[in-house]
């Protein structure tokens, strides 16, 4: 079974720029979260998605957006870029939500704002 | 403000050594504690997780110990080889959702 598809895997972007990024989780998971990854704060939790509904959102400002169609891809926005924004996005899928749920990642994007 | 609290922060490990990774919380809401294991280039991977009910769980050379009373959880890996180098995560979710705080990980080197 395919896992967690994530692109682009690398990409640089200009400051005050938008990105989006693209995930396909995997097959029959519904949940799909998103997490930034970088080296001072670890991984920080942005939103998840579940049946095209967003239903948790970290503590991040309304510049980081996303959404899930319905077959369960999702895409997160970045707009206005920062070069604090430069971090490793990474999506996980699972097949349900509720604690316990094991989460699976892709590989992530790179995303690196000059 | 961190909601799991992880250490140390690298670790240095001969081969057939014992590495020992402590992780904290402080909300009692928590009730999964998965541990996930990340090589560089790499989405990080689930290797082992335990539930509060139970104060341990052995996986192969994988162990979680936990202590709720104290809040505190640790993953040992016994017999440790060149090939658990990477970089290991703590995390914990409650049971309303898949949001998960992630300690800040341990990079974990074992000598040959």
């Amino acid at each position: 079974k395919a896992g967690v598809t994530q692109t682009p895997r690398y990409l640089i972007k200009t400051r005050g720029q938008q990105v989006t990024l693209s995930c396909s989780p995997i097959s029959g998971h519904r949940s799909v979260s998103w997490y930034q990854q970088t080296p001072g704060q670890g991984l920080q939790f942005l939103f998840e998605y579940f049946s095209e509904t967003q239903r948790n959102k970290g503590n991040f400002p309304g510049r980081f957006s996303g959404r899930q169609f319905s077959n369960s891809r999702s895409e997160m926005n970045v707009s206005t870029l920062e070069l604090g924004d430069s971090a490793l996005y990474l999506c996980a899928s699972s097949f349900d939500r509720g604690g316990g749920n094991t989460i699976y990642f892709g590989e992530g994007s790179w995303l690196t704002v000059v | 403000q961190q909601q799991v609290k992880q250490s140390p922060q690298s670790l240095i490990v001969q081969k057939g050594g014992i590495s020992i990774i402590n992780c904290a919380y402080e909300n009692t809401a928590f009730d999964y504690f998965p541990w996930y294991q990340q090589f560089p280039g790499k989405g990080p991977a689930l290797l082992i997780a335990i539930r509060p009910d139970v104060s341990e769980k052995k996986e192969g050379r994988f162990t979680i110990s936990f202590n709720k009373s104290a809040k505190q959880f640790s993953l040992h890996i016994m017999d440790s080889q060149p090939g658990d180098s990477a970089t290991y995560f703590c995390a914990a979710s409650t049971e309303t959702g898949n949001q998960f705080y992630f300690g800040t990980g341990t990079s974990l080197t074992v000598i040959p």
